[in-house]
């Protein structure tokens, strides 16, 4: 049974770069899977924020693509984020993703990390 | 990018009542690719339907959803005191992906 795990700071001041970390359980990282990034601002509702293979093909949200960066690290078994430029519009709780396969039929969220809140503060 | 507009935005219902959540798309959903989540809170959504219509593993058959056109319907026959809680659609058919506003499902 796949586990995801989000880590990172829970605090970053505006105009900084947010950064998050999913580590990969129960399955690899090299799998037929995207792995994916959705937020949820605080009473809100979600927003995907896009998705990494692991050959490095990525998919961005256009609303993020200027500011946004997913790579994946093989040897970790993890996939990174990273926000740069961020406001306090970007607070919210970042989630990490597994996709249910590589084909288009399969891009709904099957499994989920625990979430963690990010806040844009100074 | 496809809007879904989700309706009712709050549903009141009792245990064993029947519920049905509608999520409209602004344009057509390629192949039917809609999935329905359940989200409590503190914690991560839930899949409950893919394919518009395919329970995910694990889902109780009072759980389904269809669709006809661009509308989608996620029905819970007989609610359960579990079931109350926020329920999102999300479209996978072409990117960005997208969500819905979601409907809070509450106990009257």
């Amino acid at each position: 049974q796949v586990q995801l795990q989000e880590s990172g700071p829970g605090l970053v001041k505006p105009s900084g770069t947010l950064s998050l970390t999913c580590a990969v359980s129960g399955d690899s990282i090299s799998s037929v899977n995207w792995w994916n990034w959705v937020r949820q601002p605080p009473g809100k509702g979600l927003e995907w924020i896009g998705k990494i293979f692991h050959s490095g093909s990525t998919n961005y949200n256009p609303s993020l693509k200027s500011r946004l960066t997913i790579s994946v690290d093989k040897s970790k078994n993890q996939f990174s984020l990273k926000l740069s430029s961020v406001t306090a519009a970007d607070t919210a709780v970042y989630y990490c993703a597994r996709v249910g396969g590589y084909s288009s039929a399969y891009q709904y969220f099957d499994s989920w990390g625990q979430g963690t809140l990010v806040t844009v503060s100074s | 990018e496809i809007v879904l507009t989700q309706s009712p935005g709050t549903l009141s219902l009792s245990p064993g009542e029947r519920a049905t959540l509608s999520c409209r798309a602004s344009q057509s959903v390629t192949s039917s690719y809609l999935a329905w989540y359940q989200q409590k809170p503190g914690q991560a959504p839930r899949l409950l339907i893919y394919g518009a219509s395919s329970r995910a593993t694990g889902i109780p058959d009072r759980f389904s959803g269809s669709e006809s056109g661009t509308d989608f319907t996620l029905t819970i026959s007989r609610l359960e005191p579990e079931d109350f809680a926020v329920y999102y659609c999300q479209q996978y058919g072409s990117s960005p992906y997208t969500f819905g506003q979601g409907t809070k499902l509450e106990i009257k």
